[in-house]
């Protein structure tokens, strides 16, 4: 079946470590994305790519970092310059504009990373 | 600015009985319109998407959802509320899949 695989889904770091984030999609996707949830609050955008080698950030970049090496693959790095990164993580992807059925997301299930 | 706006933060229906999840919106053209549902832990399904047309739209599980350009609403309804359904509601919108802006989510509880 396709989908998105986020792995780990629980992870707990000290404060001072960087920790990554794994998201992996079989869809054949070209568009990803990192979203971050706070309990009560929607979705925020972190970073999103288009195609491989190639990003932008979203709206709470600061303190995270990505890579697009692969179409399959967006990692997300969560570095100790965030200062509040306990939430709950999602990973995205999406055809682009211009292939046809924007704006439609497929979700992985999520990691939750809990900075002790 | 554009924004969204999910007024109720949590619902409480009996099963059986119908639904109806509201959602504003601010955005200066129409923009694409989506409804997610979340169960807990898990990510977002689609349930339903308004591109253009009928403002009526048909999704899964038997939800629908209407378009009111002259409410800037894109409220979600279903006619008779499983125990399945109970999760968490999320409407989003934006001009494309880039720049969705999602709703602070609208929390389901069924009676029995």
């Amino acid at each position: 079946d396709g989908g998105i695989t986020q792995s780990p889904k629980y992870l707990f770091r000290k404060e001072g470590q960087n920790v990554t984030l794994s998201c992996e999609q079989n869809l054949n996707h070209d568009a990803m994305y990192w979203y971050r949830q706070d309990p009560g609050q929607g979705l925020r955008l972190i970073y999103y790519s288009q195609i491989v080698n190639d990003f932008q950030k979203g709206d709470i970049a600061e303190g995270y970092s990505v890579s697009r090496e692969k179409k399959e693959s967006f990692p997300l790095t969560v570095t100790s310059a965030q200062k509040n990164p306990t939430a709950f993580y999602l990973c995205a992807s999406s055809r682009t504009d211009r292939e046809g059925g924007a704006g439609e997301l497929f979700f992985g299930e999520g990691s939750r990373l809990t900075v002790l | 600015a554009q924004s969204v706006t999910q007024p109720d933060i949590h619902i409480t229906v009996s099963e059986g009985a119908s639904l109806e999840l509201r959602c504003n919106y601010s955005y200066g053209a129409t923009p694409y319109l989506f409804w997610y549902v979340q169960s807990p832990g898990q990510g977002l399904q689609l349930l339903l998407k308004y591109f253009s047309g009928d403002t009526l739209v048909q999704g899964i599980k038997g939800f629908e959802a209407e378009f009111k350009r002259s409410q800037s609403s894109f409220n979600l309804r279903k006619p008779s509320v499983h125990w399945s359904d109970a999760a968490e509601y999320f409407c989003a919108v934006g001009p494309s899949s880039y720049k969705l802006i999602f709703g602070s989510g609208t929390r389901l509880l069924v009676r029995p």
